[in-house]
């Protein structure tokens, strides 16, 4: 079944520890992004890419990074975390623009919590 | 990308109909509506997409005015399910970037 799958679900470590939230897709889609939503807040576009190879930074400052090496596989990596990056991380992936916007499919997030 | 205005918050009970408006003045000619759903704990889901006119699906309506500027989604006879935060948000094919709003919180009372 074509799905949109993030892991860990729920990660709570130290500060200043590496991570990396894993993001994939199996419906192939070119587009994906991460999204940071804090509870009861709005989504913030911190991460987004058109395809293999192409990283763009959202409208959010993020010190993670974001790699897309294969199409289906779009993971982020936080070097060094602080507790500021606790929050909830989503993944999301869309279609190639046909006309209308297209729908994005959200993956379950990742609940982070930096102690 | 064209701003959305929506309310913050709305209580309704089960079985009414839901009407959330969302106010979008800066509208382009090429821009689609969009209205996205999402419960506590998850990421949005898509609910419904317009351009002009009325559209319908199998879970809500989508009225536009002629004049496009404000969009009302409808609910039909929520029930306690429906208590969510709803979305609304504008833009067209070269949108790369959807503007999420802080979006409106439904809640729905037995």
């Amino acid at each position: 079944e074509a799905d949109i799958y993030q892991t860990p679900r729920y990660l709570v470590i130290g500060t200043g520890k590496k991570i990396t939230l894993e993001c994939s897709q199996t419906m192939g889609h070119d587009k994906m992004y991460w999204y940071q939503q804090d509870p009861g807040m709005e989504l913030h576009l911190i991460h987004y890419s058109y395809g293999v190879n192409s990283t763009e930074k959202g409208d959010l400052s993020s010190e993670s990074t974001v790699s897309r090496i294969r199409t289906e596989h779009f993971p982020l990596t936080l070097e060094s975390a602080r507790p500021s990056h606790t929050s909830q991380y989503l993944c999301a992936s869309s279609e190639l623009a046909s006309g209308s916007i297209n729908e994005q499919f959200f993956g379950p997030g990742t609940r982070l919590t930096v102690l | 990308l064209a701003k959305t205005t929506q309310p913050i918050s709305m209580d309704s009970y089960e079985g009414q109909e839901v009407n959330i408006t969302c106010s979008h003045n800066n509208i382009a000619t090429n821009d689609y509506i969009t209205w996205y759903q999402q419960f506590p704990s998850q990421g949005p889901r898509f609910i419904i997409q317009g351009y002009k006119t009325k559209v319908t699906n199998e879970v809500a309506s989508l009225f536009i005015p002629a004049d496009r500027k404000s969009s009302t989604l409808s609910l039909p006879r929520v029930s306690l399910s429906d208590t969510a935060v709803y979305y609304c948000l504008v833009g067209d094919d070269n949108t790369d970037k959807l503007i999420f709003g802080t979006g409106t919180r439904l809640q729905v009372f037995p």
